[in-house]
């Protein structure tokens, strides 16, 4: 099956600072990729849908100027938290569709110190 | 407004019984629908689909059911094994899979 890799897995930062966490399609291309975050024992809340060469749609009361969304390839998307604070501590998860299917990378675990 | 609902946060079954789980949904333009399975710490995973012109799915122990005029859909896994303890996800999208909507989940845990 199609694998979509995240990276990092896992990342503490402080207040303050920004991190940048990559989503990949290592055997396929996506032109559409999700990033969805999920709260401890919430279901999974999409943020933002990415596509690639234009700019990212955002869903309503996610904040474009901080969670910035780069789908820069047909493999590659990124985003990047800026000016993290402790109330972005989440686990995020990126997907990419292909065809009529989407599949989800492992999750990254943000901890903002 | 949830698009997708499961209304059970949890649920318990005895290992070799029938696992049901339940979902319902309010746009009737919903064209396709996904379970995924997910353990914690991990991103989900694709477990089955059900396209809207069919109203059963079948792939081994895992059976999805579509009811169109009822608007719900459910999982059915039999037998239920200890591995198969997790959260389900049920999600929905419409013709062009340009947005799914997810429910809530469920948690199932099978017990030996």
């Amino acid at each position: 099956g199609a694998v979509v890799s995240q990276h990092p897995s896992w990342v503490i930062c402080k207040s303050g600072t920004s991190v940048k966490i990559e989503c990949r399609s290592l055997d396929f291309q996506a032109t559409t990729m999700f990033w969805y975050r999920q709260f401890p024992k919430q279901s999974l809340m999409l943020m933002a849908t990415s596509n690639e060469g234009s700019k990212a749609t955002y869903e309503q009361g996610v904040e474009k100027d901080k969670f910035l969304i780069n789908h820069a390839s047909l493999t590659l998307s990124t985003l990047t938290v800026t000016s993290a604070h402790p109330e972005d501590s989440s686990f995020y998860i990126c997907s990419a569709r292909a065809a009529y299917e989407q599949y989800f990378g492992p999750g990254t675990r943000l901890t903002v110190t | 407004d949830q698009q997708v609902k499961q209304n059970s946060p949890s649920l318990s079954v005895q290992e070799g019984r029938i696992s049901i789980l339940n979902c319902d949904y309010t746009n009737s333009m919903f064209d396709y629908f996904l379970w995924y399975k997910k353990y914690p710490a991990e991103g989900p995973t694709f477990l089955i689909s059900i396209s809207s012109i069919k109203d059963k799915n079948e792939d081994g122990r895992f059976t999805v059911f579509l009811n169109k005029s009822a608007k719900h859909l459910s999982l059915h896994i039999v037998p239920s094994q200890p591995g198969d303890s997790a959260v389900y996800f049920c999600a929905a999208t419409l013709y062009n899979f340009n947005k799914f909507y997810f429910g809530s989940g469920t948690k199932l845990n099978v017990k030996p």
